[in-house]
């Protein structure tokens, strides 16, 4: 079945650091992809989404562009700032929504 | 804004008891959708709608049920609680599609902690 892979965390980055999250995925057509952000104490918010090969996602600095050739889907900020502190998490939508198991970030000054 | 209300943030609640999760969304949303969240596992769906009377089974339904009386409320039900029920809650709505994916973007509320003694 479908299902989605997110690198492991914590990732602690300093502020202004380059991040970037691993996420790939298994699907058997053409799912759109997406990246939701959880901050504290808050419900999952979209961040932003691609939905088909090649078509890359951007909001608030954050980038991801959807491979099909490598099945993933990589989330990727230049300058990380201490109010992205949060849970990330990779999803991918087909017949249904799946998603990846998070991965926390936490952004020190 | 789309709004999707939990009407509890945190509960506590003893083995056996019965327990109502009750989510309430405001945009007309045809689809509407209960996960839980434990950490290292990510989001886990447990059941959701697509209609109101109709339910389907995610890939977690045991120990929990659903009712949908009403388009914009969906509520998650516990028959009778247990400890390895004790997690976060997360409610979601989105538009019509299958299964209200595809190209959908899912609204999430704030979740609701249950903690079950």
């Amino acid at each position: 079945g479908d299902s989605v892979t997110q690198m492991e965390g914590p990732v602690t980055l300093s502020e202004e650091a380059f991040l970037t999250i691993n996420c790939t995925y298994t699907a058997t057509g053409y799912p759109s992809l997406f990246w939701y952000v959880q901050y504290p104490g808050e419900g999952l918010q979209l961040l932003l989404k691609a939905t088909k090969a090649d078509d890359k996602g951007s909001n608030k600095g954050f980038e991801a562009t959807y491979r099909k050739e490598t099945t993933s889907f990589h989330l990727e900020k230049g300058s990380v700032q201490v109010s992205d502190s949060a849970v990330y998490f990779c999803a991918l939508s087909e017949d249904d929504m799946r998603f990846g198991a998070g991965t926390r970030l936490t952004v020190k000054p | 804004d789309v709004k999707v209300t939990q009407s509890s943030r945190y509960l506590v609640k003893r083995t056996g008891e019965k327990v109502f999760l009750e989510c309430v969304q405001d945009m007309d949303h045809e689809n509407m959708f209960w996960y839980r969240q434990d950490p290292g596992l990510g989001l886990r769906l447990i059941y959701f709608s697509y209609d109101v009377k109709m339910k389907e089974k995610g890939d977690i339904p045991e120990g929990y049920s659903v009712s949908r009386e009403k388009k914009e409320r969906f509520s998650l039900i516990l028959e009778s609680a247990s400890t390895n029920q004790t997690s976060m809650y997360l409610c979601a709505s989105s538009f019509s599609g299958v299964r209200g994916t595809g190209t959908g973007e899912l609204f999430f509320g704030e979740g609701s902690r249950l903690t079950v003694l």
